[in-house]
């Protein structure tokens, strides 16, 4: 099974931008690994920001963007707030076999 | 609305079976996906399978292939994670989450349901 990585931590300060990426241990990440981004506040189920790479839902704050960057799929909160501490996870599907990433803990200090 | 909602907490001992289920309501319920993710405490989240209520066809994560069984009843609009036998490695939260294939989307999620094994 492939494993999924991500930056255990990152700190960004508010106003700031930080970008969160998602790499795969079988090489490059591609669109054909249909990245998610979920988020987790302590306490809560997830939920859904980024699906297909790039695309956002309703209630995905226009601060959060999603991409390809240099073989990974990334994250990227641009304006970041307090409310966004969180924990952020990648999700890749390797031909219908799904992979959740480690996780990223985000603060924003 | 779309709404996932499932069953209350469970605390059970280790060799015990149970049966956790995942309600959808205010959508199709035979034209989605669902998948099951487990988080055990303090841990991130871990794909465990899915299955599509319309067939039903279920898949699992090689880590759980064998451990649980996912089930549907397309009748109820409910699907299902079960264990024949727990064990307290099995403690966890269990969250269902509704997947659209066309989208590639995994939209709408669970609250949860955390089952206690004691051994």
């Amino acid at each position: 099974q492939a494993v999924v990585t991500q930056e255990p931590s990152l700190t960004v300060s508010p106003g700031g931008t930080v970008t969160l990426t998602c790499g795969s241990s079988t090489g490059a990440v591609t669109s054909g690994h249909y990245p998610c981004w979920f988020q987790q506040k302590p306490g809560q189920a997830p939920r859904t920001l980024i699906y297909d790479t790039i695309n956002k839902h309703s209630w995905t704050p226009a601060r959060f963007s999603g991409s390809l960057l240099g073989g990974k799929a990334a994250l990227t909160l641009s304006g970041a707030q307090p409310e966004d501490e969180a924990e952020y996870y990648c999700l890749l599907s390797y031909s219908g076999a799904r992979v959740f990433g480690g996780g990223t803990k985000l603060t924003v200090l | 609305e779309v709404q996932l909602v499932q069953s209350g907490a469970e605390v059970k001992k280790a060799g015990e079976s149970l049966k956790i289920s995942c309600k959808g309501s205010g959508y199709s319920f035979t034209s989605y996906w669902i998948g099951w993710v487990r988080q055990m405490p303090g841990k991130g989240l871990e794909w465990m399978g899915i299955i599509y209520p319309g067939d039903p066809d279920s898949r699992y994560s090689p880590s759980f292939q064998g451990q649980v069984t996912i089930s549907a009843d397309k009748s109820i609009t409910t699907a299902y994670l079960q264990w024949s036998s727990l064990k307290a490695s099995d403690t966890a939260m269990y969250y269902c989450v509704r997947h659209d294939s066309s989208s590639e989307d995994f939209d709408y999620w669970g609250q949860g349901t955390l089952v206690t094994v004691s051994s």
